[in-house]
Protein backbone atom coordinates (compact mmCIF):
# COMPACT_ATOMS: atom_id res chain seq x y z
CA UNK A 1 0.00 0.00 0.00
CA UNK A 2 1.44 3.73 -0.99
CA UNK A 3 1.84 5.63 1.82
CA UNK A 4 2.82 8.78 1.87
CA UNK A 5 3.16 10.48 6.15
CA UNK A 6 4.33 14.19 7.03
CA UNK A 7 6.01 14.64 10.01
CA UNK A 8 7.15 17.89 11.65
CA UNK A 9 4.30 20.35 11.90
CA UNK A 10 3.74 22.56 14.86
CA UNK A 11 3.69 25.85 16.48
CA UNK A 12 6.50 28.50 15.45
CA UNK A 13 6.92 31.79 16.26
CA UNK A 14 7.25 34.46 12.69
CA UNK A 15 10.80 34.74 11.89
CA UNK A 16 11.37 31.27 13.06
CA UNK A 17 12.33 28.00 11.46
CA UNK A 18 10.53 24.00 11.23
CA UNK A 19 11.81 21.27 9.31
CA UNK A 20 9.29 18.93 7.47
CA UNK A 21 9.38 15.13 6.40
CA UNK A 22 7.31 13.14 4.35
CA UNK A 23 8.07 9.55 4.39
CA UNK A 24 7.26 7.18 2.08
CA UNK A 25 6.48 3.53 1.53
CA UNK A 26 4.95 0.79 -0.29
CA UNK A 27 6.22 1.85 -4.03
CA UNK A 28 9.84 3.24 -5.39
CA UNK A 29 10.68 6.15 -4.22
CA UNK A 30 13.53 6.96 -6.21
CA UNK A 31 11.19 6.34 -8.94
CA UNK A 32 8.48 9.47 -8.24
CA UNK A 33 8.60 12.59 -8.50
CA UNK A 34 7.80 14.64 -5.52
CA UNK A 35 6.16 18.11 -4.67
CA UNK A 36 4.72 20.03 -2.11
CA UNK A 37 1.36 21.78 -1.46
CA UNK A 38 -0.11 23.81 0.99
CA UNK A 39 -3.90 24.48 2.42
CA UNK A 40 -4.13 27.45 4.40
CA UNK A 41 -7.67 27.31 6.82
CA UNK A 42 -10.54 27.30 5.25
CA UNK A 43 -8.20 28.17 1.89
CA UNK A 44 -7.39 26.39 -1.47
CA UNK A 45 -4.58 24.66 -2.51
CA UNK A 46 -1.62 26.08 -3.75
CA UNK A 47 1.84 24.33 -4.98
CA UNK A 48 4.68 25.24 -3.21
CA UNK A 49 7.69 23.24 -3.94
CA UNK A 50 8.47 20.36 -6.30
CA UNK A 51 11.76 18.00 -6.97
CA UNK A 52 12.67 15.74 -9.69
CA UNK A 53 13.24 12.26 -9.01
CA UNK A 54 16.61 12.34 -8.67
CA UNK A 55 17.23 15.51 -6.95
CA UNK A 56 18.44 17.44 -9.96
CA UNK A 57 15.48 19.38 -11.08
CA UNK A 58 13.67 21.78 -8.07
CA UNK A 59 11.29 24.25 -8.70
CA UNK A 60 9.33 26.57 -6.03
CA UNK A 61 6.56 29.09 -5.94
CA UNK A 62 7.63 32.70 -5.76
CA UNK A 63 5.95 32.87 -2.29
CA UNK A 64 8.62 31.29 -0.86
CA UNK A 65 11.15 31.32 -2.93
CA UNK A 66 14.63 32.34 -0.77
CA UNK A 67 13.41 30.81 2.07
CA UNK A 68 11.83 27.28 1.50
CA UNK A 69 14.21 24.08 0.81
CA UNK A 70 12.75 21.12 -0.85
CA UNK A 71 15.27 18.00 -0.64
CA UNK A 72 15.05 14.09 -0.70
CA UNK A 73 17.17 11.12 0.27
CA UNK A 74 16.02 8.59 -1.80
CA UNK A 75 18.08 5.71 0.28
CA UNK A 76 15.80 7.02 3.49
CA UNK A 77 12.48 7.08 1.31
CA UNK A 78 12.43 10.43 2.41
CA UNK A 79 11.12 14.08 1.33
CA UNK A 80 11.61 17.09 3.59
CA UNK A 81 11.18 21.27 3.34
CA UNK A 82 13.41 22.98 5.12
CA UNK A 83 11.18 26.42 6.35
CA UNK A 84 12.96 29.74 7.00
CA UNK A 85 11.55 32.86 8.25
CA UNK A 86 8.48 31.70 8.62
CA UNK A 87 5.44 34.54 8.52
CA UNK A 88 2.12 34.25 9.48
CA UNK A 89 0.70 33.57 6.14
CA UNK A 90 3.14 30.32 5.62
CA UNK A 91 0.30 29.29 8.44
CA UNK A 92 -1.28 26.28 6.77
CA UNK A 93 -1.70 22.18 6.37
CA UNK A 94 1.24 20.59 4.12
CA UNK A 95 0.86 17.79 1.88
CA UNK A 96 3.46 16.44 -0.10
CA UNK A 97 2.13 14.52 -3.18
CA UNK A 98 3.56 11.81 -5.59
CA UNK A 99 3.55 12.34 -9.37
CA UNK A 100 5.37 9.19 -11.53
CA UNK A 101 5.73 12.35 -14.18
CA UNK A 102 4.60 15.38 -13.69
CA UNK A 103 2.35 14.96 -16.43
CA UNK A 104 0.28 12.14 -14.53
CA UNK A 105 -0.42 14.30 -12.18
CA UNK A 106 -0.48 13.99 -8.52
CA UNK A 107 -1.61 10.52 -7.89
CA UNK A 108 -1.44 10.25 -3.98
CA UNK A 109 -1.10 12.63 -0.76
CA UNK A 110 -0.22 12.38 2.79
CA UNK A 111 -2.48 13.08 5.21
CA UNK A 112 -1.19 16.62 6.03
CA UNK A 113 0.93 18.31 9.06
CA UNK A 114 0.17 21.58 10.21
CA UNK A 115 2.26 24.42 10.21
CA UNK A 116 0.82 27.73 12.54
CA UNK A 117 3.38 30.37 12.53
CA UNK A 118 1.98 32.84 15.57
CA UNK A 119 3.72 34.92 18.50
CA UNK B 1 -6.16 35.59 -6.22
CA UNK B 2 -5.95 32.04 -7.98
CA UNK B 3 -4.31 31.68 -11.13
CA UNK B 4 -6.69 29.43 -12.54
CA UNK B 5 -11.00 30.87 -12.11
CA UNK B 6 -13.48 28.51 -10.80
CA UNK B 7 -16.82 29.17 -9.67
CA UNK B 8 -16.67 29.20 -5.65
CA UNK B 9 -19.76 26.94 -5.74
CA UNK B 10 -22.19 24.83 -7.54
CA UNK B 11 -25.16 22.81 -6.66
CA UNK B 12 -27.23 19.80 -8.16
CA UNK B 13 -30.01 17.57 -7.71
CA UNK B 14 -28.85 13.85 -7.34
CA UNK B 15 -29.40 12.37 -10.45
CA UNK B 16 -27.90 15.85 -12.41
CA UNK B 17 -25.69 16.97 -14.16
CA UNK B 18 -23.30 19.48 -13.19
CA UNK B 19 -20.40 21.11 -14.61
CA UNK B 20 -17.89 23.31 -12.75
CA UNK B 21 -15.41 25.63 -15.17
CA UNK B 22 -11.73 26.26 -14.79
CA UNK B 23 -10.59 29.59 -16.46
CA UNK B 24 -6.79 30.12 -17.37
CA UNK B 25 -4.66 31.46 -20.10
CA UNK B 26 -1.96 30.53 -22.68
CA UNK B 27 0.91 29.89 -20.29
CA UNK B 28 -1.44 27.59 -17.84
CA UNK B 29 -4.13 25.84 -19.61
CA UNK B 30 -3.71 26.95 -23.02
CA UNK B 31 -0.56 25.47 -23.50
CA UNK B 32 -0.62 22.45 -20.70
CA UNK B 33 -2.82 19.61 -19.68
CA UNK B 34 -5.40 20.22 -17.20
CA UNK B 35 -6.32 18.23 -13.95
CA UNK B 36 -9.01 18.01 -11.32
CA UNK B 37 -8.58 17.04 -7.75
CA UNK B 38 -11.82 16.24 -5.49
CA UNK B 39 -11.33 16.81 -1.69
CA UNK B 40 -13.62 15.43 1.16
CA UNK B 41 -13.90 17.57 4.10
CA UNK B 42 -11.28 16.85 6.33
CA UNK B 43 -9.02 14.57 3.95
CA UNK B 44 -6.63 14.84 1.52
CA UNK B 45 -7.35 15.74 -2.12
CA UNK B 46 -7.29 13.04 -4.56
CA UNK B 47 -6.17 12.96 -8.33
CA UNK B 48 -9.96 12.82 -10.40
CA UNK B 49 -8.81 14.05 -13.83
CA UNK B 50 -5.57 13.81 -15.45
CA UNK B 51 -4.04 14.81 -18.97
CA UNK B 52 -7.03 17.05 -19.08
CA UNK B 53 -9.33 14.01 -19.59
CA UNK B 54 -8.31 10.83 -17.99
CA UNK B 55 -9.53 9.00 -15.14
CA UNK B 56 -7.22 7.31 -12.49
CA UNK B 57 -8.50 3.86 -11.93
CA UNK B 58 -11.09 3.82 -9.13
CA UNK B 59 -12.58 7.03 -10.08
CA UNK B 60 -16.10 6.65 -11.61
CA UNK B 61 -17.25 6.77 -15.59
CA UNK B 62 -19.68 9.74 -14.36
CA UNK B 63 -16.90 12.17 -14.11
CA UNK B 64 -15.39 13.62 -17.22
CA UNK B 65 -13.09 16.22 -17.61
CA UNK B 66 -12.78 18.48 -21.24
CA UNK B 67 -10.79 21.50 -22.00
CA UNK B 68 -10.67 24.12 -25.03
CA UNK B 69 -8.28 26.72 -25.62
CA UNK B 70 -7.73 28.41 -22.31
CA UNK B 71 -10.59 26.99 -20.42
CA UNK B 72 -11.58 23.20 -19.14
CA UNK B 73 -14.09 22.05 -17.22
CA UNK B 74 -15.17 19.06 -15.29
CA UNK B 75 -18.63 17.63 -15.73
CA UNK B 76 -20.23 14.99 -13.22
CA UNK B 77 -23.42 13.40 -14.53
CA UNK B 78 -26.00 11.42 -12.20
CA UNK B 79 -24.59 13.34 -9.16
CA UNK B 80 -24.63 11.33 -6.22
CA UNK B 81 -24.57 12.50 -2.33
CA UNK B 82 -21.27 11.27 -1.91
CA UNK B 83 -20.13 13.51 -4.70
CA UNK B 84 -20.51 16.17 -2.54
CA UNK B 85 -16.31 18.12 -1.83
CA UNK B 86 -14.36 20.91 -2.83
CA UNK B 87 -12.91 20.25 -6.17
CA UNK B 88 -9.85 22.07 -7.66
CA UNK B 89 -8.28 22.79 -11.23
CA UNK B 90 -4.32 22.48 -11.69
CA UNK B 91 -2.12 23.38 -14.47
CA UNK B 92 1.44 23.51 -15.22
CA UNK B 93 2.27 27.47 -16.34
CA UNK B 94 5.58 27.99 -18.13
CA UNK B 95 5.70 31.29 -17.17
CA UNK B 96 5.57 30.94 -13.79
CA UNK B 97 7.46 27.87 -13.83
CA UNK B 98 5.16 26.61 -11.09
CA UNK B 99 1.99 24.34 -10.88
CA UNK B 100 -0.98 26.73 -10.20
CA UNK B 101 -4.44 25.63 -8.65
CA UNK B 102 -7.92 27.28 -9.48
CA UNK B 103 -9.43 28.61 -6.16
CA UNK B 104 -11.49 25.50 -5.76
CA UNK B 105 -15.73 24.82 -6.15
CA UNK B 106 -17.59 23.75 -3.47
CA UNK B 107 -20.08 21.47 -4.84
CA UNK B 108 -23.20 20.74 -3.16
CA UNK B 109 -25.79 18.24 -3.72
CA UNK B 110 -29.02 19.04 -2.92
Amino acid sequence: EVQLVESGGGLVQPGGSLRLSCAASGFTFSNYEMNWVRQAPGKGLEWISYISSGGSTIYYADSVKGRFTISRDNAKNSLCLQMNSLRAEDTAVYYCARAFTQQLGFDSWGQGTLVTVSS
Amino acid sequence: QSVLTQPPSASGTPGQRVTISCSGSSSNIGSNYVYWYQQLPGTAPKLFIYRNNQRPSGVPDRFSGSKSGTSASLAISGLRSEDEADYYCAAWDDSLTAWVFGGGTKLTVL
